[in-house]
């Protein structure tokens, strides 16, 4: 299946640390996209790399993206207690845009 | 602006009750998706609608039912409900660019 797989499962870190999850996927993709769950709630979408794109930054956040691996890199620099939350990487696929999303990171910042 | 909008929050429900959720995407987005999410899981996807036909299924029960409407929100029906239903359920819509999923808070489903 196309499902993205990411690790680690679970990261645990001091608040100021910098956070890296990583994704990796299987078939060739439109874009890949990072989004964020708070306990609870809904996924909120944080950033979109393109297939064509290396590397893209929003803020404390860094997206890497390499094709020939198939797999993607989020960094979130200087992480607060605030950044506590899952972090699920979707890739998009076809011509119809097809989402995939995979089985997320949980990152605990510790304050 | 205006969000993806679920009801209701939250429901409880009997074993073998029905539940019937609904969701209203963004304003001029026509497409739109539903999740389950169990306790500790990841979402699962569920199935999705373009322009009131069902473009994608994912692993749905048979129980479970939904449509999107001619003012594009939509309904999840769920019939016969087990205890393992109970899950957030999230419904998502994208535009025509299907680029970004928007997501709504979710539905809270416990059945007892």
């Amino acid at each position: 299946s196309q499902q993205g797989e990411e690790d680690p499962q679970a990261l645990s870190i001091q608040e100021g640390e910098n956070a890296t999850m990583n994704c990796s996927y299987k078939t060739s993709i439109n874009n890949l996209q990072w989004y964020r769950q708070n306990s609870g709630r809904g996924l909120v979408h944080l950033i979109l790399i393109r297939s064509n794109e290396r590397e893209k930054h929003s803020g404390r956040l860094r997206v890497t993206l390499d094709t020939s691996k198939k797999s993607s890199s989020l960094l979130i620099t200087a992480s607060r207690a605030a950044d506590t939350a899952s972090y699920f990487c979707a890739t998009v696929s076809g011509p119809l845009n097809k989402f995939y999303f995979g089985s997320g990171t949980k990152l605990n910042v510790k304050p | 602006a205006a969000g993806v909008i679920q009801s209701p929050r939250h429901l409880i429900k009997e074993k073998r009750e029905t539940a019937t959720l609904k969701c209203y995407p963004i304003p001029r987005h026509d497409t739109v998706y539903w999740y389950q999410q169990g306790p500790g899981q990841d979402p699962q996807f569920l199935i999705s609608f373009y322009e009131k036909m069902q473009s994608d299924k994912g692993s749905i029960p048979d129980r479970f039912s939904a449509q999107q409407f001619s003012d594009y929100h939509s309904e999840l029906n769920m019939s016969s409900l087990e205890l393992g239903d109970s899950a957030l359920y999230f419904c998502a819509s994208t535009g025509s660019a299907k680029n970004i999923q928007y997501f709504g808070a979710g539905t809270r489903l416990s059945v007892l």
